[in-house]
């Protein structure tokens, strides 16, 4: 199965700042099927970016996605107090779907 | 907004079945696929897999030995069942509608069931 590895493990970012989160790929990623979610505590994840660089209904422009093959970008331009949360990347070009990590970003 | 609710035992004995349904929307259930994952502390966010009508069902190859997936019209439910639970299936247990029925994203999140695996 493809392996998702997400860094840094913790990003910690004053609000205003911009942040910027790497998933990198064991394998490549079919058909550029890359997604961003975003989880806080005690809710289920919200997607945020699908197809590496697509945002989802409703997500602010300062969230875009960006990269390929094996090397991907989520980039969080202007922190704002609700960005403060865990990020996770999935790949589904490939069955097992798999899921990396994750990186909480933190209010420093 | 698409409303999701997951709903079981929140505790279930070593080597039982943990059953879990999902309650979705009855105008869209045959028109999206329906994808379980789980949240634990081994394994992070963990695909569990996806099923679409009675066309297709994917699971997760680590967990398919144990994993049924079925959608139930009449009920506007989808349901999980793992068998054999262990300790390590432990977790919260998202149910989530994909953006379609040929893509792998999860689009819409259900709010989670926590199931612990414990006698």
């Amino acid at each position: 199965e493809i392996v998702l590895t997400q860094s840094p493990d913790t990003l910690s970012l004053s609000p205003g700042e911009r942040a910027a989160l790497s998933c990198r790929s064991s394998q490549s990623v079919r058909s550029s099927s890359l997604a961003w979610y975003q989880q806080k505590p005690g809710q289920g994840p919200r997607l945020l970016i699908f197809d590496v660089s697509s945002r989802a209904t409703g997500i602010p422009e300062r969230f875009s996605g960006s990269g390929s093959g094996t090397d991907f970008t989520l980039t969080i331009n202007t922190l704002e107090a609700e960005d403060f949360a865990v990020y996770f990347c999935q790949q589904y070009g490939t069955s097992p779907r798999t899921f990396g990590g994750g990186t909480k970003v933190e209010i420093k | 907004q698409v409303q999701l609710q997951e709903s079981g035992p929140g505790l279930v004995k070593p080597s039982e079945t943990l059953s879990l349904t999902c309650s979705v929307p009855s105008d869209s259930i045959n028109a999206y696929s329906w994808t379980w994952i789980r949240q634990t502390a081994g394994k992070g966010l963990e695909w569990i897999g996806r099923v679409y009508g009675s066309v297709l069902a994917d699971y997760n190859p680590s967990l398919k030995s144990r994993v049924t997936m079925s959608v139930d019209t009449s009920e506007s439910q989808v349901s999980l069942k793992l068998t054999s639970v262990t300790a390590a299936d432990t977790g919260m247990y998202y149910c989530g509608r994909d953006a379609n029925s040929w893509t792998g994203y999860v689009k819409y999140w259900g709010q989670g069931t926590l199931v612990t695996v414990s006698a």
